[in-house]
């Protein structure tokens, strides 16, 4: 049970490059959802999936784009990255929407640069 | 709960001493809290967590109080160790949405 994992960890891009963050969960978890966390900041939610087909906006949705084809992988898409997008990107799940499974579990991080 | 920028409140502790970590949060629709603990390089580790039917909580060296008519949450670490120095964010849960706070730097002297 290796729980949430997130590919690659570091990466550099070119302002206007595109790139696919990879996230998967082998919990069987319902919820899925994307952050990121700006240098002495909190986390901030991108976008979340609460189940497979299902995804919603968080609160800095902008510039990103995410979809739910299985349970266990919920791909985050910079279309064209901008400087602003550089930060460290966290992807969380939890297992599913009742008050019981709310326990958010987090994975490594994703470090990306954008020049 | 907005960010404080790129300096951290900073809590520093003596080797066996209790910390005290607080956190305001922002809506009172609210109904569930946690607390998590980050490392330097590492993603969010759970700590507890806490419905708002209750005010208080206890794990293992850890106690969570919630007072919901001041919107106010602590986190109390009794004899705090080397190994609990990181970030510690409180995270507040309306719907689907978990919002995080600031965080607090916990830094603990030997």
């Amino acid at each position: 049970n290796a729980g949430v994992t997130q590919t690659p960890k570091f990466q550099v891009l070119k302002t206007g490059q595109s790139m696919t963050l990879q996230c998967a969960q082998d919990m069987n978890h319902e919820y899925m959802s994307w952050y990121r966390q700006d240098p002495g900041m909190g986390l901030r939610l991108i976008h979340y999936s609460v189940g497979a087909g299902i995804t919603d906006q968080g609160e800095v949705p902008n510039g990103y784009n995410v979809s739910r084809s299985t349970t266990e992988d919920f791909p985050l898409r910079l279309l064209s990255a901008a400087p602003s997008q550089t930060s460290v990107y966290f992807c969380a799940s939890r297992q599913g929407r009742a008050w019981y499974q709310e326990t958010q579990y987090f994975g490594p991080g994703t470090r990306l640069l954008v020049l | 709960g907005e960010s404080v920028g790129l300096h951290l409140p900073t809590l520093s502790v003596q080797e066996g001493d209790n910390s005290i970590i607080n956190c305001a949060y922002s809506n009172s629709a609210s109904d569930y809290f946690i607390w998590y603990k980050q490392e330097s390089g590492k993603g969010p580790q759970f700590i507890i967590d806490i419905r708002s039917n209750m005010d208080k909580r206890q794990g293992q060296r850890v106690t969570v109080l919630l007072n919901k008519t001041v919107k106010h949450l602590s986190l109390q670490i009794a004899a705090t160790q080397p190994g609990d120095s990181a970030v510690y964010f409180c995270a507040e849960n309306a719907g689907n949405m978990l919002t995080f706070g600031g965080g607090t730097r916990l830094m603990v002297k030997p």
